[in-house]
């Protein structure tokens, strides 16, 4: 199966929503797990990372947790805005994978005004 | 800070067309890589380069091929383009392999095959 599965976008908000964007892994271990973000017309940069168990990375407002129960690492941001509309894409780094970046398919925001 | 630079952004190609996509980084990263970004498929791995004459598959590397002569590029050469290359392809460089730190990505380079 797929090493990485988020949900399927479009997700469509209002300004001042709650975002929650599902992300599931597969893998043995302890992967390093990691949210990037596309801009429109951009290349992907980092948003945040958890390197462990029950880390919380965090950066801009949005934090997700690894939960090594669940297998996920799902991205949250309590109000999202307008400029945050982009393509989120979750990855992981395993040794199974030979330490590369696996992503998943991206999940297209769009945050309406 | 360049960081890591693609050309062309843009590129219509015909069937059995060559041609060769430039990706330089000036951040004097070891690890280097090209995805693709196909609809709904996320990026996949095409090759990837740890050092200056190292290469070595990703993923999907079938009609590709590329070369890493210096530290500073990684070209991706197309040899008999066709229709299923249509996709839009990142170059990516990092300081230590896949996740220990940071990939900084390219913009992009949207190619089409007709």
């Amino acid at each position: 199966g797929d090493s990485v599965t988020q949900m399927e976008g479009p997700v469509t908000l209002s300004e001042e929503a709650f975002l929650t964007i599902n992300c599931t892994y597969t893998a043995t271990g302890y992967p390093s797990l990691f949210w990037y973000v596309q801009y429109p017309g951009e290349g992907l940069q980092l948003l945040l990372k958890a390197t462990k168990a029950d880390d919380k990375g965090s950066n801009k407002g949005f934090e997700a947790t690894y939960r090594k129960e669940t297998t996920s690492f799902h991205l949250e941001k309590g109000s999202v805005q307008v400029s945050d509309s982009a393509v989120y894409f979750c990855a992981l780094s395993a040794m199974e994978y030979g330490n590369k970046l696996v992503f998943g398919a991206g999940t297209i925001l769009r945050v309406k005004s | 800070n360049a960081g890591v630079t693609q050309t062309p952004k843009f590129r219509i190609l015909k069937i059995g067309q060559s041609m060769t996509l430039q990706c330089t980084q000036d951040m004097n990263h070891n690890y280097m890589y090209w995805y693709r970004q196909d609809p709904g498929m996320g990026l996949k791995l095409i090759y990837y380069s740890v050092g200056a004459g190292i290469t070595d598959k990703g993923e999907v590397p079938n009609g590709y091929n590329v070369s890493r002569s210096t530290t500073e590029d990684f070209p991706l050469r197309l040899e008999l383009a066709a229709p299923s290359q249509t996709s839009v392809y990142f170059c990516a460089s990092s300081y230590e392999q896949g996740g220990r730190t940071e990939a900084f990505f390219g913009q992009g380079t949207r190619l089409t095959v007709v």
